[in-house]
């Protein structure tokens, strides 16, 4: 059985300095890594999902994962946060062939400070 | 597109109620599912489908059922509503292949007191 871990439930940072939210995975077989974003009040989206190739993804808002198959991590990046970046996010695992179902983390709140 | 639609967007319920939480998507997605969200829980999966007609367990089903009769929705019903269901409930819509993103809606905050 998969599992995902987000050790942060809250990461407190400046406006405009880097950020690192971290996820650790579980999983015997083959995997597929996600991040989805919730804003306020919002449902959840995709920011970036890792499939196979290159193990670093980049979403089209400046943030990035690397997939690190022998540290089992997928952890989420990026270089300068704006206010704009304060929501929750979360990563999330599956297991590749076929359909399989998606296993969510407890989510990392991220609040950006002024 | 109007995505993934959720009815209604909040509700309070007295114990031992009932009430159905819609859920409609305009994807032609196959694969729907139902996720409950509580503070420091991540999401859980109530029940999923794939495919009209289709219906699955997930993590936490105990207390729920659900429906699919078409494509496009896929209601969650609590038959006798319990402060334990207090939650904010996501639906959601994917295409299904491994690795598919999933669309979710906006969620239905539902108190039950």
């Amino acid at each position: 059985a998969q599992s995902v871990t987000q050790l942060d439930s809250q990461v407190p940072v400046f406006e405009e300095a880097p950020v690192e939210l971290r996820c650790n995975y579980s999983s015997s077989v083959s995997v597929y890594l996600f991040w989805y974003v919730q804003y306020p009040n919002q449902g959840l989206q995709l920011l970036l999902k890792y499939l196979s190739g290159s193990t670093l993804v980049e979403s089209i808002n400046g943030f990035e994962a690397e997939f690190n198959k022998s540290q089992t991590s997928f952890h989420l990046r990026k270089p300068s946060v704006h206010i704009s970046d304060t929501a929750e996010y979360f990563c999330a695992v599956s297991e590749t062939g076929g359909y399989q179902k998606v296993t969510f983390g407890i989510g990392t709140k991220l609040q950006v400070i002024p | 597109n109007a995505g993934v639609t959720q009815t209604p967007k909040f509700r309070i319920l007295k114990i031992g109620q009932s009430m159905t939480l819609q859920c409609t998507q305009d994807m032609n997605h196959n694969y729907m599912y139902w996720y409950r969200q509580d503070p420091g829980m991540g999401l859980k999966l109530i029940y999923y489908s794939v495919g009209a007609g289709i219906t699955d367990k997930g993590e936490v089903p105990n207390g729920y059922n659900v429906s699919r009769s078409t494509t496009e929705d896929f209601p969650l019903r609590l038959e006798l509503a319990a402060p334990s269901q207090t939650s904010v409930y996501f639906c959601a819509s994917s295409r299904g292949t491994s690795g598919a993103e999933q669309y979710f809606g906006p969620g239905t905050r539902l108190t039950v007191t």
